[in-house]
């Protein structure tokens, strides 16, 4: 069974203090691998997609690696307004099959103090 | 602009009700999805449809149905079957399978 595991749950940063969050995946067949961020009461905002091992993408404060086996979301001098969950998804899928689902990590709640 | 827009965004419903939840995007996505959003757990799929008149089952689609008449429109009706119904929904999008997905801002379903 395909499995995404987030950690730590929660995170509590200081204004500044850069960090990183995880994703583990056991899975195969990986298509690639999504990051998304979450307010409060919201809907999922897309982040990132990563398709292969060594691939790195970033955006703003944020940067999103891959490996064969976890992700990372490395957050440099974050401040309140990262505050969120941050969720990852795994894209399964194989060739010439049609069930390319996400599959999603509980995710980590991220906050930031002033 | 383009998007997804779920309504409503907050529903009651009394036990033994069907209810339908609505989702529409003007993206011109092929793809769209309902996930079930519980606490502490991550999003778990419900159904999806990859076309116009053409869906599959998720993983927790007991209870639910839906319909994909308009390559805009993804309905889904929470039925009485659903033992469990309160938790928050949200639909999704993709221009085809294989690509990432655009969120609605959900609807959050309490059964009274």
């Amino acid at each position: 069974e395909d499995q995404v595991t987030q950690s730590p749950e929660a995170l509590r940063l200081q204004e500044g203090e850069s960090s990183s969050l995880n994703c583990s995946y056991t899975v195969s067949g990986l298509r690639g691998l999504f990051w998304y961020r979450q307010d409060p009461g919201k809907g999922p905002e897309f982040l990132f997609t990563l398709y292969s091992a060594g691939e790195e993408k970033e955006k703003e404060r944020l940067k999103a690696t891959l490996t064969k086996k976890e992700s990372f979301l490395h957050i440099t001098a974050p401040k309140p307004e990262d505050s969120a969950t941050y969720l990852c998804a795994v894209q399964v899928g194989n060739s010439g099959g049609s069930n390319y689902k996400l599959t999603f990590g509980k995710g980590t709640l991220l906050t930031v103090n002033p | 602009d383009g998007g997804i827009t779920q309504s409503p965004k907050y529903l009651f419903r009394k036990e033994g009700q069907n209810v339908t939840l609505s989702c529409e995007q003007n993206l011109n996505h092929d793809a769209m999805y309902w996930y079930r959003q519980d606490p502490g757990q991550g999003l778990r799929l419900i159904y999806y449809s990859q076309i116009v008149n053409d869906f599959q089952k998720g993983d927790i689609a007991e209870g639910y149905s839906v319909s994909r008449e308009k390559k805009e429109s993804f309905p889904l009706t929470v039925t009485s079957a659903q033992k469990n119904p309160t938790a928050f929904y949200l639909c999704a999008s993709s221009r085809t399978i294989l690509d990432g997905y655009t969120f609605g801002s959900g609807t959050r379903l309490t059964v009274v």
